[in-house]
């Protein structure tokens, strides 16, 4: 495996369900990032990881739990979802947290919650 | 406070025509600036990146942006557009410095190249 991956790809639930998103990245970073991009809206930050530690939490709502157990791995776990929360979430990396690090994106997991 | 605002949501241009894309950027120190793309169903690719170096820089794919601090501009271009050039095209900027840097992204143009 190369880059940043995500599993799954795709996922439905249910509002009363518990999901886990995964994300790994094999580039040696030590910076991982969640992001949220709906239709007809700007990529929204939800979590910035910086080795293992919660760097930033952008408001998001407590029903998104993210975990990062080490440098190369993180989760985003899901409970009782709204359908507005149906979208793309993308994880990305970066090699460190400074604004010059360009930032290496997964391809992102299709999520519907109905 | 940082924002980045692309003007034009959708650009539509004939195979071999060039290709021009907007970004306006508002920051209160001097920023980095990059250019992604999204395909579908893809994740974003980085294109190219602004660090305070050359102000025109080169990208893959034949892309390439100019840094213009006198117009907050750093305009994505390619001389002739080519079929597969089609996809989502975001512009993000981030603060300068060696503390966190959090990427504020536009909100996307979408590219479309006729035969």
């Amino acid at each position: 495996e190369t880059g940043v991956t995500q599993t799954p790809r795709h996922l439905v639930m249910g509002m009363t369900n518990k999901k886990s998103l995964k994300c790994e990245q094999h580039l040696g970073h030590n910076a991982m990032y969640w992001y949220k991009q709906s239709a007809k809206k700007p990529l929204e930050l939800m979590f910035v990881y910086s080795l293992e530690e919660r760097v930033e939490n952008n408001s998001v709502p407590s029903r998104f739990s993210p975990e990062c157990p080490n440098s190369s791995h993180l989760f985003l776990h899901l409970h009782t979802l709204q359908p507005e929360d149906s979208a793309l979430y993308l994880c990305a990396s970066s090699q460190g947290l400074g604004g010059r690090y360009e930032q290496y994106f997964g391809p992102g997991t299709r999520l519907t919650v109905t | 406070a940082q924002s980045v605002t692309q003007l034009g949501s959708h650009v539509s241009v004939s195979e071999g025509a060039l290709v021009l894309l907007r970004c306006n950027y508002s920051s209160s120190v001097p920023p980095y600036l990059f250019w992604y793309v999204q395909y579908p169903n893809q994740g974003l690719q980085l294109l190219l990146k602004y660090t305070s170096a050359a102000t025109l820089v080169k990208g893959i794919n034949g892309f390439e942006a100019e840094f213009k601090k006198s117009e907050t501009s750093f305009h994505l271009t390619k001389p002739s557009a080519h079929m597969s050039d089609a996809a989502e095209y975001f512009c993000a900027v981030s603060a300068g410095g060696t503390s966190y840097g959090k990427l504020t992204f536009g909100q996307g143009t979408i590219l479309t190249v006729h035969p």
